[in-house]
């Protein structure tokens, strides 16, 4: 079975520091994504980044970046020059396979505030 | 169109009551899942529906009944539930395993 580990429940940043959420998972897969959503107080699942298991480089959108150990099994995601409307929960998610399909799996989450 | 439509965005039910949730997406995707999240908790795995035949059901009761009329529409059908069934009820679509997209989810209050 997969798993996801987010060991930090809250996280607290003022404006324009970067911070850091870590996410590990266990997999016996050779072939697997991982991908970080944020979650707003409405509730949307807004779709940050992504990581496939075979690319070879880090992924980057904008201010965000995905520091990838594969050996260490970790994904954590950078997010340069916080904003205020960073403040939100934050999810690193493993897409699972097995025999009936496959689905995305997710952590525990990391509540972010970003302060003035 | 990238959206995955949910309607509608709050219910309030009774437990005798019977109600829908919809989904619909116009993005070709093939794949089509039903997610429920309580406050706080990370979203957890009801439905798979992959080329609108069911998939996975993750043992949910049989309260909650999925259906998937056509490729671009998935329904959660609801039906004699319990007040710990109030959650955020999020609908996803994806193609190819890498482009999962969220619908801005449904709040039900079952009463």
């Amino acid at each position: 079975a997969q798993k996801i580990t987010q060991t930090q429940p809250g996280m607290f940043v003022q404006e324009k520091e970067a911070v850091t959420l870590d996410c590990t998972y266990d997999t016996s897969d050779q072939s697997y994504g991982l991908f970080w959503y944020k979650q707003p107080s409405s509730g949307e699942m807004i779709f940050l980044i992504y990581q496939g298991s075979y690319d070879e480089q880090n992924a980057t959108e904008g201010r965000y970046s995905l520091n990838f150990q594969k050996a260490r099994k970790s994904a954590n995601l950078v997010i340069s020059a916080s904003q205020l409307g960073d403040s939100a929960m934050y999810f690193c998610a493993m897409r699972e396979v097995n025999q009936a399909g496959t689905a995305l799996i997710f952590g525990k989450g990391t509540t972010l505030s970003v302060s003035s | 169109d990238t959206e995955v439509t949910q309607t509608p965005k709050h219910l309030v039910m009774g437990m005798t009551n019977k109600k829908s949730l919809k989904c619909e997406q116009h993005m070709g995707h093939r794949a089509m899942y039903w997610y429920k999240q309580k406050a706080k908790k990370p979203p957890e795995l009801m439905f798979v529906y992959s080329y609108e035949k069911l998939s996975i059901n993750e043992s949910v009761p049989s309260r909650f009944s999925p259906e998937c009329p056509n490729s671009s529409l998935l329904n959660l059908h609801l039906h004699a539930l319990q007040p710990e069934d109030s959650a955020l009820y999020l609908c996803a679509s994806s193609q190819r395993d890498r482009g999962y997209t969220f619908g801005s989810g449904t709040r039900l209050t079952v009463v």
